[in-house]
């Protein structure tokens, strides 16, 4: 079975420049997670989607931030203008409706900003 | 306070031994637990759910203490392949996970 697809795997871009992060979530997943990684902070929420509408952005750090999800297939995570500071490993993950249902991560993006 | 509180390690295990750590939560109205593993650059894995009345998978023992609102793993028998990073995790309500730092765990041959 396919699992929870990211790309790139690998970012490097220069401050200033937009980014942007692709997921694809596992087929028949109502629920759809993007995280931040960092060694100071670890692992942080930074939005979801249910059935592909946002239910909590309070994660994200700020305007420059923003994420979609136009289908059931698909969500983006992009930044603009980008920042050093945003540097880290950003995960996908998706998982069934219902509290006991583990979320099944995808391989992440390792973004540096220049 | 932190919604999840985990000793970051490293936690130096010799191989063959076991060990045992814990995670405390903020929120009493907490609804569900699990122990996820990290490999280093890798993803967050399912390793066990937790559940009220404890439970067991091979050498993974994992326990729930809700009075005191900490988590237990524990692992026997510790392999070289169980060098990781063990999270502890809590969903809060509406599938929303709080992530734990982590406890770094390193099996010594």
């Amino acid at each position: 079975d396919a699992g929870v697809i990211q790309s790139p795997r690998h970012e490097v871009t220069e401050m200033g420049q937009e980014v942007t992060l692709r997921c694809k979530p596992i087929s028949g997943h109502d629920y759809l997670f993007w995280y931040r990684q960092t060694m100071m902070r670890g692992l942080e929420l930074l939005i979801y989607f249910n059935n592909n509408v946002p239910i909590d952005d309070s994660g994200m750090p700020e305007d420059r931030f923003s994420a979609k999800m136009p289908n059931a297939s698909f969500s983006t995570l992009k930044i603009q203008p980008s920042e050093p500071r945003d540097s880290a490993v950003y995960f996908c993950a998706s998982s069934l409706w219902s509290s006991n249902q583990p979320q099944h991560f995808g391989d992440g993006t390792r973004l540096s900003i220049l | 306070r932190k919604e999840v509180e985990q000793d970051p390690g490293p936690f130096n295990v010799p191989e063959g031994a076991t060990v045992a750590f814990n995670c405390t939560y903020s929120n009493s109205a907490s609804q569900s637990f699990f122990w996820y593993r990290q490999d280093c650059r890798k993803e967050p894995k399912l390793l066990m759910s937790v559940y009220s009345s404890g439970n067991e998978d091979g050498r993974f023992t994992a326990q729930l203490n809700r009075a005191s609102q900490y988590i237990s793993l524990l692992i026997r028998d510790s392999k070289l392949s169980d060098s990781a990073t063990y999270l502890c995790v809590v969903n809060n309500g509406n599938n929303r996970l709080a992530f734990g730092k982590g406890n770094q765990v390193v099996v010594i041959p």
